[in-house]
């Protein structure tokens, strides 16, 4: 079993639609998560942290759900710019070692 | 801030040669760097922990010999691909951990060797 997994995808949606992700991770020492987006061919950019409370930014919100250990992001009012690859990220411990979930694509149509 | 600078951003080189590529720290001092490549449609896979001033930690099945990482300063972390091959075909890219413990993420490396 991947210490990351995430929702194989690709999620195709309209524009203006609600679309969630979620990523499991096996590791119950895990203490940061991150959503990245990545775009083709470039470099990852962080999106959010995740944090137990939950948080939220403009149209998305993460969640983290430590008992069952899984972390989600809603997109709300999906743009034509949300098309990316979206990127589960779980760190260990604070030396820092992050492990990256395969990713899910979302792909946004007119 | 923290911003990561890598270059090159592309290089496409002759099998048995070898490429290096560099990150630097531009605004911020990182202790840490960590060194993951990419192949297409898949996710990062950490190769190594570069780590200022001393050796390098690499994840397994990462040959040391051949991906020469050198962190001499808190600023600047190199990543050496030796006698590359087309199977070193990659996009290769760093991070370094910033204080609100996010990474910032070099801009990559997409490396071609024919």
């Amino acid at each position: 079993r991947k210490e990351v997994e995430q929702d194989p995808g690709p999620f195709n949606v309209p524009e203006g639609a609600t679309v969630a992700f979620n990523c499991t991770y096996s590791n119950s020492a895990s203490q940061s998560f991150f959503w990245y987006r990545q775009d083709c061919r470039k470099e990852p950019k962080l999106l959010m942290s995740v944090y137990s409370s939950g948080n939220e930014d403009g149209r998305f919100t993460a969640q983290l759900n430590r008992a069952s250990q899984y972390i989600s992001l809603l997109i709300r009012d999906s743009k034509l710019s949300d098309s990316a690859t979206y990127l589960c990220v779980v760190t260990r411990n604070n030396a820092g070692k992050s492990t990256f979930g395969d990713g899910t694509t979302l792909t946004v149509k007119p | 801030g923290a911003v990561v600078s890598q270059h090159p951003s592309w290089v496409i080189c002759k099998s048995g040669t070898s490429v290096k590529i560099e990150c630097r720290s531009l605004d911020f001092q990182a202790t840490t760097m960590f060194w993951y490549r990419q192949f297409p449609k898949q996710s990062l896979m950490l190769m190594a922990t570069s780590n200022e001033g001393s050796k390098a930690t690499y994840e397994q099945g990462v040959e040391k010999d051949k991906f020469l990482i050198n962190h001499a300063s808190l600023t600047l972390s190199t990543l050496t691909v030796t006698s590359a091959h087309p199977e070193d075909s990659s996009f290769y890219i760093c991070s370094a951990r910033t204080v609100n413990y996010g990474y910032t993420f070099g801009s990559g490396t997409r490396l071609t060797v024919v």
